[in-house]
């Protein structure tokens, strides 16, 4: 177990519809980091929170938004859904920030089939 | 971003040992993991270099040459669970926080 817990582990939703994927970080982790993965293709950093604030971001979508609560927990949140965003979506966390050694320790993930 | 080259698929056999080569274009190096992936499961943390040299852990070691801008993960003794995806992640930026992710390898442990 991780320590980083991501709800819901599967989400079945129709296109166009808008969904919300929650990650709560390991027990003193400051950082939150989102990933998706597509069926059979490498891990796409989507966007990264550290203690609240939006730290770096990557391949994500206008369609997609994110934040990260005064309780660190972060939200994912994916609209006007396509056949495309079905992936897995991964939660990480790492702890404070120091650019050394700062392991990511995932959640379990969250399937999302668009449909 | 980083352009991280791994091969994309290997086949070893039980009990052997294999080697997975990572490449990937230096700057702002802060780091360098291996990390593995079970076929819809979370990735789980291998292995961390920073320092060049062989860092080794039980059958799993993985060796770092910054000025070349190569690594890689030995793995011995293989085992059928060892039949997973291995991603090459190099660590970069002001904060050292920007972990990018290599393609993957999946290695295939035959009987």
């Amino acid at each position: 177990d991780s320590g980083v817990t991501q709800t819901p582990k599967h989400l079945i939703t129709a296109t166009g519809q808008r969904v919300t994927l929650r990650c709560s970080p390991r027990s003193g982790d400051l950082s939150v980091y989102w990933y998706q993965q597509s069926l059979d293709q490498g891990l796409q950093f989507l966007i990264q929170y550290y203690n609240g604030e939006e730290r770096a971001k990557g391949n994500i979508l206008e369609r997609f938004s994110a934040q990260q609560f005064p309780d660190l927990h972060s939200e994912l949140n994916l609209s006007s859904l396509e056949l495309g965003d079905s992936a897995l979506y991964f939660c990480a966390s790492s702890g404070s920030g120091q650019p050394t050694n700062e392991k990511l320790f995932f959640g379990s993930g969250t399937q999302l089939s668009v449909l | 971003g980083q352009n991280i080259d791994q091969p994309t698929e290997m086949t070893a056999t039980e009990g052997a040992i294999v080697q997975i080569n990572c490449t990937y274009q230096t700057s702002g190096f802060n780091g360098l993991f291996w990390y593995q992936q079970h076929a819809g499961e979370a990735p789980t943390f291998l292995s961390y270099n920073v320092l060049d040299g062989l860092e080794e852990k039980g059958r799993f070691s993985s060796f770092l040459s910054r000025s070349k801008g190569y690594s890689y993960l030995l793995l011995k003794e293989l085992q059928m669970k060892d039949s997973a995806s291995y991603l090459c992640v190099h660590v970069e930026g002001n904060y050292g926080q920007n972990f990018v992710f290599g393609p993957g390898t999946r290695l295939s442990v035959l009987p």
